[in-house]
């Protein structure tokens, strides 16, 4: 099976940067991914990481460790508007089975 | 282009019911997932199909069914709702190739009284 450990809540200051970790223990991998969902919206793709390493895309970036089970997202020049939960979900299995973790609650504040 | 559309946008019923929800995918994808997404939780996943043919299914009970159809288009059929059933469901699509990723619809908000 597949267990997803990301913390529940984080609160950062605008303007800031901010790291939300996500840890996970699997028995097949095949990527890992990062949703933001606002309150009350459908989760929205931010990023999927395959191959260890950091990615960035403007001002999210994502980071793999697979040896140690381990990523996190970055988030940069912090805005209002980037307040919501942000998800980390696993790929594995021989399909396309998506884990999903409980989700990071955001909140930026002036 | 559209995305993945889902229909109702919120639906109320009474336990014991059943409902049937709705979902479009991205033009050009074949994958269909389904989620249930309760308060506070992230979206725990149903099922999935792939070219009409079911690939995966999550641990929910007999009760859940789903199906998907020759333009991919899918439908979520639940039967004997409990109280407990009352959560956002999602739809994803994607390409069904393992490295992309999965687009959600909106949702739908099912209410049991």
């Amino acid at each position: 099976g597949q267990n997803i450990d990301q913390p529940t809540e984080m609160t950062a200051t605008e303007g800031a940067i901010v790291q939300i970790n996500c840890t996970y223990q699997t028995s097949g991998f095949n990527g890992l991914f990062w949703y933001q969902q606002h309150a009350g919206e459908a989760p929205t793709f931010l990023s999927y990481n395959v191959l260890d390493g950091l990615e960035e895309k403007g001002r999210f970036s994502s980071f793999l460790s697979r040896s140690k089970g381990y990523s996190y997202l970055l988030l940069k020049e912090l805005q209002m508007k980037d307040s919501a939960s942000y998800l980390c979900a696993l790929n594995s299995g021989g399909y396309q089975k998506v884990t999903f973790g409980t989700g990071t609650k955001l909140q930026v504040i002036p | 282009d559209a995305g993945v559309t889902q229909s109702p946008t919120h639906l109320i019923k009474t336990r014991g019911q059943q409902v049937t929800l709705r979902c479009s995918p991205i033009s050009g994808h074949k994958s269909v997932s389904w989620y249930q997404q309760v308060l506070g939780q992230g979206p725990q996943f149903i099922f999935q199909y792939y070219e009409k043919e079911e690939r995966g299914r999550g641990n929910f009970p007999d009760r859940f069914s789903a199906r998907q159809f020759p333009n991919y288009s899918s439908e979520l059929n639940v039967n004997a709702l409990l109280l407990g059933d009352s959560a956002l469901y999602l739809c994803a699509s994607s390409t069904g190739r393992n490295n992309q990723p999965q687009h959600f619809g909106d949702g739908t908000r099912l209410s049991i009284l």
